[in-house]
């Protein structure tokens, strides 16, 4: 298992443009996360899995956004017609409650698409 | 809402010296779970330590140790004989016990190792 991994790790776009970003969560692993991040920032939560369900967006996910986790298993995070706010590294997260006994459900990040909007 | 707030944007110590971060946070949960995250010039998150709320002990993994007050909603990290690759932005984490179980994060604060 080489934990979660984020592709690509660098993205350059022009505003108004449209990007993906892809996450593969670690094998097994039934919630997954999105987060964002800005320069000199702790994360802030956009939005979370549990299997191919979507239950949660944050308020920050304007409608620009869309995510999706087909067959539980990756997941894409569209933004449509980027602006300059948009630029941020984004970090998807994952982790497993399938037989885990403690409670802590730890969550294992990935090492973020950094996304420059010019 | 649940908030985080880490006062100390950077912090610095001599290498093999002490340090401790601080962070508060507002809740009114009574069962949750707090983590400090280290994210190296890399910028991927590493879980350095996690305590759960309705744990008296104090949380300690080897050099790594917290000051959990639950009343006084404090959460600090203490970092014994520092090490140059412990120099990394220190995030704290809140988690709720139910629900999304997302994580709230504070600011961050910039750790610098001096030789």
């Amino acid at each position: 298992d080489t934990g979660v991994s984020q592709d690509p790790r660098h993205k350059i776009t022009k505003r108004g443009q449209n990007v993906t970003f892809r996450c593969d969560p670690i094998s097994e692993h039934n919630r997954l996360y999105w987060y964002r991040q800005t320069l000199g920032q702790g994360p802030e939560f956009l939005t979370y899995f549990q299997n191919e369900a979507q239950l949660e967006k944050s308020r920050l996910l304007s409608d620009r956004f869309s995510a999706e986790r087909p067959k539980g298993s990756f997941s894409t995070l569209e933004i449509q017609r980027t602006e300059q706010g948009d630029s941020a590294m984004y970090l998807c997260a994952s982790s497993s409650t399938l037989g885990v006994s403690n409670r802590v459900y730890e969550q294992y990040f990935g090492p973020g698409t950094r996304l420059t909007v010019t | 809402a649940q908030t985080v707030t880490q006062s100390q944007p950077e912090m610095s110590v001599q290498e093999a010296e002490t340090v401790t971060l601080s962070c508060t946070y507002d809740t009114s949960e009574s069962d949750y779970y707090l983590f400090w995250y280290k994210q190296p010039p890399s910028r991927q998150m590493i879980l350095v330590i996690r305590q759960e709320a309705y744990k008296q002990q104090n949380a300690t993994e080897n050099r790594f140790s917290v000051n959990f007050q639950k009343a006084a909603k404090s959460f600090s990290l203490k970092i014994s004989d520092s090490q140059l690759g412990d120099a990394a932005m220190y995030f704290c984490a809140y988690r709720a016990f139910q629900g999304a179980q997302k994580l709230v994060f504070g600011q961050g604060t910039r750790l610098t190792i001096n030789p």
